[in-house]
């Protein structure tokens, strides 16, 4: 079965970068897109990129655009999510899925924090 | 970026009785291949999204056929026949057309 396994919870610095890991499983990696969604504490979704495991184009959310960096290793069939120059607003749990949401990671917290 | 609308944003449900979740979008979600790129999700309490519908009205693999979705260009609706007690969570919409994808504000759905 299709799985998608997270890096563990992160607790970060004002400033710092996070890199996060989605490993997945069950499927052909490059078969599907890898989205990266983030939830702040009590709030909704919100989509923040994407990447073709394909072909590595990505696709990113623009009030992010110059702090994250999306990748993939196909050897490892591992998708990554780095953001730089965290700040507090951050906070939140972020999840990378596959295809359209077709199937999501558990989900890892990263807290910025001074 | 486009705006997604759900209404209501709480819905308390007997067990059994049917319940309906609204999504408006700020713009059409058709594409020029015929497809309409509207999506459903829930998020239970604890856990992670979970894709319910897809394009609109398609289910997903393994979701209960209680579940519908209808509507097209900019007028949405996810249709539950009979909620159960596993429904409860939080139910998202989101369009996946225009960049950067949106999701609605959510809809929490209890039981009564």
């Amino acid at each position: 079965q299709v799985q998608l396994v997270q890096s563990g919870a992160e607790v970060k610095k004002p400033g710092a970068s996070v890199k996060v890991s989605c490993k997945a499983s069950g499927y052909t990696f490059t078969s599907y897109d890898i989205s990266w969604v983030r939830q702040a504490p009590g709030q909704g979704l919100e989509w923040m990129g994407w990447i073709s495991a394909y072909n590595g184009n990505t696709n990113y959310a623009q009030k992010l655009q110059g702090r994250v960096t999306m990748t993939t290793d196909t050897s490892t069939s591992t998708a990554y999510m780095e953001l730089r120059s965290l700040r507090s607003d951050d906070t939140a749990v972020y999840y990378c899925s596959a295809g359209t949401g077709d199937y999501w990671g558990q989900g890892t917290l990263v807290t910025v924090s001074s | 970026d486009i705006v997604m609308t759900q209404t209501p944003l709480s819905l308390s449900v007997t067990p059994g009785q049917p319940a309906s979740i609204s999504c408006k979008s700020s713009q059409s979600l058709l594409y020029s291949d015929g497809k309409t790129y509207l999506y459903w999700y829930l998020q239970k309490p604890g856990q992670s999204p979970q894709l319910l519908i897809y394009e609109v009205s398609s289910r997903f693999s393994g979701v209960p056929d209680r579940f519908s979705g209808s509507g097209s260009g900019t007028d949405f609706t996810l249709k539950i026949s009979r909620v159960e007690a596993e429904d409860v969570g939080v139910y998202y919409c989101m369009q996946g057309i225009h960049l950067p994808w949106t999701f609605g504000q959510g809809t929490k759905v209890e039981i009564k």
